[in-house]
């Protein structure tokens, strides 16, 4: 069966400091990969969608960016964080009938 | 542009009290309509996809409900492990990769 994992869970990072989200799927190939961001009061928020290695569509101009080296690996970053930054971040892998799968989401505190 | 509007906000219920909760979406065409429930501190966990008005699916205590402006979210003789967050989603014709989420529907059972 697919599983998909995000790390670290929570982490609290000073603002200025650069970031990095890692999130992997396991039990399928080639999947559509997503970054969401949810911010309190707020619906899920589209960040990143990738189809393919390499291949990254943004939907938010924002300080983030996205990158897939490898298959079923998607690395949310970022060179210096924002206050506007904090939020809870989660990853997400498409299966055959449209629906998404979600990782348990990273908790990112910038201070 | 793409809407996805949920009510209510948030929803008291004595245990066994049967509710339902509103999703209404505005869209240039569906092609899917889904729900999800998430837990305090987790990822969205999936729960339902509806494709065309008049579709419903059940699972447990919930059934969901689709028509051509909105879809809803029975609950019957909810129990307090009902207690959650309900969110929408859409996708949209066009061949769209992204899913338009509502800000969810935060439901308490009390015992």
């Amino acid at each position: 069966s697919q599983t998909i994992h995000q790390w670290p869970a929570t982490l609290v990072q000073p603002v200025g400091s650069p970031l990095s989200l890692e999130c992997t799927v396991e039990g399928t190939s080639n999947p559509n990969l997503y970054w969401y961001r949810q911010a309190a009061g707020r619906g899920l928020q589209l960040l990143f969608y990738s189809v393919g290695i390499g291949q990254i569509s943004s939907e938010v101009p924002q300080n983030l960016s996205a990158s897939r080296p490898q298959d079923r690996q998607f690395i949310l970053s970022s060179k210096k964080l924002l206050l506007s930054d904090s939020g809870f971040y989660l990853c997400a892998w498409r299966g055959g009938t449209g629906e998404l799968f979600f990782g348990e989401g990273s908790r990112l505190t910038v201070l | 542009e793409d809407q996805v509007t949920q009510s209510p906000e948030a929803l008291r219920l004595q245990e066994g009290e049967s509710s339902s909760l509103n999703c209404s979406y505005t869209v240039s065409g569906l092609r899917g309509l889904f729900w999800y429930r998430q837990d305090p501190g987790k990822g969205p966990e999936f729960l339902f996809t509806l494709y065309s008005a008049g579709e419903e699916k059940e699972k447990e205590r919930l059934k969901a409900t689709l028509t051509k402006k909105e879809s809803f979210l029975h609950i019957t003789a909810p129990k307090p492990e009902d207690s959650a967050t309900y969110l929408c989603a859409v996708e949209t014709q066009g061949g769209s990769e992204k899913l338009v989420f509502g800000k969810g529907t935060k439901l308490t059972v009390n015992p």
